[in-house]
Parts: C-alpha cells; sequence; structure tokens
C-alpha cells in the first residue's frame, strides 16, 4: 500500500534556488496538506487543498506555492529558497468532510538551503 | 501563547511501566483529536482518534478527552522499548478549517 508518496526525499539548495515538492496518494483522499516540521515547533500547517480545484493559506504560506494537480496530487513550490525554509516537509491527506479529519502522512522531504 | 501546548520531555520509563502524555488546547472549537506516533526521520503515523470527550481504548493505549478542562491524554500500558519514539497529539474543529493544529511532540524513550 502506497499511500502518500513525497519526492524527493533529501534535496540541498542554493539560497535563491526554486524547486518543487512532489506529493501523491492513492487513497481517493478528497483532502490534501503541506507540513513543515522543526525542532521544538511541531508541525505547522504551510498550505492546503480541502477538495479538488481549492487551496488556501494555512500558519505559515510566506514563500511558498501550491498547486493542486488533481485529486491524487498536490505540490509545494519554493520560488527563491531562504536558509529560513530549511525543514523536513511533509504531505498529508485525511477523507475530508465533517467526520473524517484524521490525516495520514508521507515520509517527508528533507531540504536544506544553504 | 500556542493553541495546543505540549511538553518536549524527553520522558523516560523503565520497560513495563505506564505512560502518561497530555496536551492542552485553547480553542473550544476543536472537536476532533488525535494522537501520532513519529519514529526519527519517518512521518508521523496515526495511534488513536476521538471525537469530543471521553475515552478510547486500543490495545495498551488509551486516549483521554476532556473538553471541560481542555485536555487531552494518552496512556501507555506495560510500555516496551519498541514505543521510544516523539508522540504529537493534533485536533481540529467541525467547522471551517478542518486542518489538523499539532502539539509540538514529547519525546519518549522506554529502557529495557
Amino acid at each position: 500500500n502506497a499511500g502518500v508518496t513525497q519526492t524527493p526525499k533529501f534535496q540541498v539548495l542554493k539560497t535563491g534556488q526554486s524547486m518543487t515538492l512532489q506529493c501523491a496518494q492513492d487513497m481517493n483522499h478528497n483532502s490534501m496538506y503541506w507540513y513543515r516540521q522543526d525542532p521544538g515547533m511541531g508541525l505547522r500547517l504551510i498550505y492546503y487543498s480541502a477538495s479538488e480545484g481549492t487551496t488556501d493559506k494555512g500558519e505559515v504560506p510566506n514563500g511558498y506555492n501550491v498547486s493542486r494537480l488533481n485529486k491524487r496530487e498536490f505540490s509545494l513550490r519554493l520560488e527563491s529558497a531562504a536558509p529560513s525554509q530549511t525543514s523536513v516537509y511533509f504531505c498529508a491527506s485525511s477523507v475530508g468532510g465533517a467526520e473524517n479529519t484524521e490525516a495520514f502522512f508521507g515520509q517527508g522531504t528533507r531540504l536544506t538551503v544553504v | 501563547q500556542k493553541e495546543v501546548e505540549q511538553d518536549p520531555g524527553p520522558l523516560s520509563v523503565p520497560e513495563g511501566a505506564i505512560v502518561s502524555l497530555n496536551c492542552t488546547y485553547s480553542n473550544s472549537a476543536f472537536q476532533y483529536f488525535m494522537w501520532y506516533r513519529q519514529y526519527s526521520r519517518k512521518g508521523p503515523e496515526l495511534l488513536m482518534y476521538t471525537y469530543s470527550s471521553g475515552n478510547k481504548e486500543d490495545g495498551r493505549f488509551t486516549a483521554q478527552v476532556d473538553k471541560s478542562s481542555k485536555y487531552i491524554s494518552l496512556f501507555i500500558r506495560d510500555s516496551q522499548p519498541s514505543d521510544s519514539a516523539t508522540y504529537l497529539c493534533a485536533m481540529s474543529a467541525a467547522t471551517g478549517r478542518r486542518a489538523l493544529t499539532f502539539g509540538s511532540g514529547t519525546r519518549l524513550q522506554v529502557q529495557p
């Protein structure tokens, strides 16, 4: 069972470079999310997509853009990477709706910006 | 002040001990409460899911929610070295934005 698949697993960027983190889920979930995890900060929501065709800002959206390409795929783009964006990025998905909020996570992308 | 507060630990216990992990929260709109377990360099995995107040038991794990005190707990009985991980509480509202809000996580070490 693939679940939520993220690529790449590791990435090193130079300040100012751009990149796109890819996420795909095979559980037919409606909602998808991007979180970042920093030491002592827990998981913080960057952007989410409640359903195909919609995206909304989360707690820490500055410096990021997202695209919900279709029901399966939700990508996160860093247009001009900064050292403050060094973090572990997790994509997650959930069924969606009022009674289905538990999210299932990918294995993460470790990003270092130098 | 964070919406969800969780003691980061680390918490070190001997094998077989009962472990108590806790979170407090400030948003009274939270209705759904979850506990995730995260092993080092892995993604969080869902452990327990509870709606509103009350208790839920699954094997060695018991989740409790006290909405009147805005306090949730996870108890682990007969703890094992394989339980060593970071435990994250998470919660969401029933309306509006339903994305999860997480605590910062408690690191647990169970000593053999």
